[in-house]
């Protein structure tokens, strides 16, 4: 059971920006970087922020991320079909001592 | 370009040990740059992170695997592995290797994943 904690779903319509949000603790998101992932079953997942709100070379600038607190948010502006995927926050627990992906949240571009 | 490849047995029976390695090629295991990662998926459900190992052999658990994992590295082979014991059709999933790049303190890279399959 995920200490992370996203919406299972999400939508929106083509060019529209959507958020998708992550809840977590002190222990995590309150005291460690979150990462964002985007996930095509039977593919390998695909890092799209790191350290909160960076991105790596060769990610759109559409894909943004921020931190308040103990929770995380992914905003993606422009929908395009192609960003029709799962997307998992992660960030590392101090009291578990390793690292805790969210439940995911499925994005339907409508 | 590194790339990662898992391989080891597709179907495993229950109460064995499921036994995965993963290769790396175009780049150095050994690198301080980065460690190594199990992550798995089961059907139908989320990410799940096993454990990590530094090139050092230093490694960290999942606390909910821990009394049944063993990660290891083989440097000299470039290779890495994972050795969990006691499986149940639950440890049934798609498992990842994967890059974490120091820097980032995130997964870059990831292997195309290998699908473990529990049952007698």
């Amino acid at each position: 059971q995920s200490v992370l904690t996203q919406p299972p779903s999400a939508s929106g319509t083509p060019g529209q920006r959507v958020t998708i949000s992550c809840s977590g603790s002190s222990t995590n998101i309150g005291s460690n970087s979150v990462k964002w992932y985007q996930y095509l079953p039977g593919t390998a997942p695909k890092l799209l922020i790191y350290s909160n709100h960076q991105r790596p070379s060769g990610v759109a600038d559409r894909f943004s991320g921020s931190t308040s607190g103990t929770s995380a948010s992914l905003a993606i502006s422009g929908l395009q079909s192609e960003d029709e995927a799962e997307y998992y926050c992660a960030a590392w627990d101090d009291s578990l001592d390793g690292e805790l992906f969210g439940g995911g949240t499925k994005l339907t571009v409508l | 370009q590194v790339q990662l490849q898992e391989s080891g047995p597709g179907l495993v029976k229950p109460s064995q040990t499921l036994s995965l390695t993963c290769t790396v090629s175009g780049g150095s295991i050994s690198s301080g740059l980065y460690y190594w990662n199990w992550v798995r998926q089961p059907a139908g459900k989320g990410l799940e992170w096993i454990g990590r190992i530094y090139p050092s052999g230093y490694t960290n658990y999942n606390p909910s695997l821990k009394s049944r994992l063993t990660i290891s590295i083989d440097t000299s082979k470039n290779q890495f592995s994972l050795n969990l014991n006691s499986v149940t059709a639950a440890d049934t999933a798609v498992y990842y290797c994967a890059r974490t790049f120091r820097q980032y303190a995130a997964i870059d890279l990831w292997g195309q994943g290998t699908m473990v399959t529990v049952s007698s």
